[in-house]
């Protein structure tokens, strides 16, 4: 089993450039979620999801939009991005929400 | 004031020792999280517990939900514990606060 995969593993944008972040799961989990994480500032949930066509908002959603079409996929969009976006971007998902986890390994970006 | 608070930031004790960080929150919650970040930044949950003690091998996770407070102990520690060990509380909202975390250093 690969767990949950995580691509791209680094991308440098340039602002106002688009991409989407990809988070693949093989363990049939229900929940997935996205976080960024900041020096000085620890991780932040971005946005969320409890199922298959289902997301929700988490502490830090601005500026980006996400999609479950698929139980297996969570994807992380960033439409116009911005030097603030520049992060480590780690997904994780969880067959109840209260155990289980298991993080991807994370997506450096970087906006110049 | 932060709604989840870690002590100490920062720890470096000597192999075999026993090890306490501390997560104090403000707030009513569902469950509370501890998670180990390895040095190449590699994430792994550890306890996920929202009342009484949870152990696992040389890790122990407690809860005082009176209190707001939980502590993660790691027995006879090894220089292979060090890592930056979070907190994580999820509000009754649904919304999942971090703390910063706490920087381990087991010297051999």
């Amino acid at each position: 089993n690969a767990g949950v995969t995580q691509t791209p593993k680094f991308r440098v944008l340039k602002t106002g450039q688009s991409m989407t972040l990809l988070c693949a799961q093989d363990m049939n989990h229900e929940y997935m979620y996205w976080y960024r994480q900041d020096p000085g500032m620890g991780l932040r949930l971005i946005h969320y999801s409890v199922g298959e066509g289902t997301t929700a908002k988490g502490e830090v959603p601005d500026g980006y939009n996400v999609s479950r079409l698929k139980k297996q996929n969570f994807l992380l969009g960033l439409e116009s991005a911005a030097p603030s976006q520049t992060s480590v971007y780690f997904c994780a998902s969880s067959p109840t929400g209260f155990h289980g986890y298991t993080f991807g390994s994370g997506t450096r970006l970087t906006v110049v | 004031k932060n709604e989840v608070e870690q002590s100490p930031q920062n720890l470096t004790a000597q192999e075999g020792e026993f090890i306490t960080i501390n997560c104090s929150y403000s707030v009513g919650i569902s469950a509370l999280h501890w998670l180990q970040q390895h040095p190449g930044g590699g994430i792994v949950s550890l306890f996920m517990l929202s009342s009484g003690k949870k152990k696992h091998g040389r890790l122990i996770a407690t809860i005082n939900i009176q209190e707001k407070h939980s502590s993660l102990h790691i027995t006879a520690s090894h220089p292979r514990d060090s890592a930056v060990y979070i907190c994580a509380i999820y509000h009754r909202d649904d919304k999942i606060i971090f703390g910063k975390g706490t920087r381990l250093h087991i010297l051999p």
